[in-house]
């Protein structure tokens, strides 16, 4: 049974063109995550919810907007795709808020053309 | 807000030999440190943590130590193995306890 399950795990689309990536985990956590992986393999947070109350959003474009409709699911849509967006979103989960183990998501690849 | 610097950005190392990776935070009140360990393609997995009131860890060939004072911690890989070949990533907690900052990433090559 996949803990932190994402789909899609693949997206190749045109700039300009709005996409979502959906995010759910089993394992019964409090907090989920929005994590982004650029080409350097930087890995910077994006977006938190604890108990589906948004508690970190970074300084990222507000073309992205998650959203958690219950505290097992957490997902991120993205409006005005462009070049740089091009990454890999990794969904994350956490038992609580306070920092602990985060659990990742096998990651979903997103190519802007 | 929190910074992480890690280094360094590559390491080679010889099968059986040690490796160290480095990183320092800014964030005096972290509390929590953890590394993670990526594989190509995969997702980054936990591989081990320590918190801010212990000084040092360890889980058979991997450990952590922790310099409060210095801000800065380590994990030391020994008797590497081919499969220990991986980007590995430190993290510091930042003020409150709820943001993970991870540092930039290593990329570990252990050649037979």
């Amino acid at each position: 049974d996949t803990a932190v399950s994402q789909t899609p795990k693949y997206l190749v689309t045109q700039m300009g063109n709005d996409k979502s990536i959906k995010c759910e985990q089993n394992l019964g956590h409090d907090t989920m995550y929005w994590y982004k992986q650029d080409s350097k393999k930087f890995l910077k947070i994006m977006f938190s919810y604890n108990n589906k109350e948004l508690i970190i959003n970074e300084t990222v474009p507000n073309r992205f907007s998650p959203k958690s409709p219950d505290k097992a699911h957490l997902n991120l849509h993205i409006n005005s795709l462009e070049l740089g967006d091009s990454a890999v979103y990794f969904c994350a989960s956490s038992f609580s808020q306070n920092t602990g183990e985060l659990f990742f998501g096998e990651g979903s690849r997103l190519t802007v053309l | 807000g929190e910074n992480v610097e890690q280094h360094p950005s590559t390491l080679s190392v010889q099968e059986g030999d040690s490796a160290v990776i480095k990183c320092t935070y800014s964030d005096s009140a972290s509390n929590y440190f953890p590394w993670y360990k990526q594989e190509l393609g995969k997702r980054p997995q936990l591989i081990i943590d320590i918190r801010s009131n212990v000084g040092e860890k360890k889980d058979q060939r991997i450990a952590v130590t922790l310099n409060k004072t210095a801000k800065h911690f380590s994990l030391h890989i020994t008797e590497t193995q081919p499969e220990d070949s991986a980007v590995y990533f430190c993290a510091a907690s930042g003020r409150g306890g709820n943001k993970l900052v991870f540092g930039a990433g290593t990329i570990l090559r252990v050649k037979s």
